[in-house]
């Protein structure tokens, strides 16, 4: 069935700086994909869905880029606030959605 | 729109109890979702039902758990029989149709603690 590995699994950056998440999958069909907040305590809150026709989708300080020959998706948090700390889950979406393992994020003021 | 509702937030039960977990979907929406939230293992998928009927429980415990969907305002996972390792955050998640792309929407989830 379909893997999906991210990485970082901790992610600690300054306020203003970048954060970048990535993701791999394993089956080539694959024609979802979705990215998720998880704050402590609380369910996924979903930050972005991306179908399999668009290579980069941008929203609101969030880039996402999908590249599909190499079987990657990546999640680019663009001048990260405190706000933005939480761990990040990617997912994809076949004939069942499954999750990647998560990125804890701490954005340091 | 009040989102995914679970009941409760907390639950705690001593082992050999038995636990029922409540989620109300998004109004309108005709999935509904069930997965298991740990530190080992993550996200994992439980079960999924569509207009109410069971689609896929192929993450389903083969004991001990069940999940059923009366009707298109709520679902229900029972767990019988707890034991320590259940504990987890049990997410329930809605979206408007089943897969294919649909977004699924969570709610805040139930935090089961099996003593």
């Amino acid at each position: 069935g379909e893997q999906v590995e991210q990485r970082p699994p901790h992610l600690s950056v300054r306020e203003g700086d970048s954060a970048f998440i990535i993701c791999t999958y394993t089956d080539s069909a694959t024609a979802y994909f979705y990215w998720y907040k998880q704050e402590p305590g609380a369910g996924l809150q979903l930050l972005m869905s991306v179908f399999s026709n668009v290579d980069r989708k941008e929203e609101q300080g969030l880039t996402v880029l999908l590249n599909k020959k190499d079987k990657r998706l990546s999640l680019n948090l663009t001048a990260a606030h405190p706000g933005d700390s939480a761990v990040y889950f990617c997912a994809v979406n076949t004939n069942k959605v499954v999750f990647g393992t998560g990125t804890r994020l701490q954005v340091l003021p | 729109n009040a989102g995914v509702i679970q009941t409760p937030r907390h639950k705690v039960t001593g082992k050999g109890q038995e636990a029922t977990l409540w989620c109300e979907p998004i109004s309108g929406h005709s999935a509904v979702f069930w997965y298991r939230q740990t530190i080992v293992q993550g996200l994992e998928f439980l079960t999924y039902f569509r207009n109410q009927a069971p689609i896929d429980d192929s993450g389903m415990p083969k004991e001990r758990f069940s999940a059923q969907m009366p009707n298109q305002s709520h679902s229900t996972l029972k767990i019988q029989s707890t034991q320590p390792q259940d504990s987890a955050v049990y997410l329930c998640a809605s979206s408007l149709e089943g897969l294919g792309g649909y977004e699924q929407y969570f709610g805040p989830g139930t935090r089961l603690t099996v003593l």
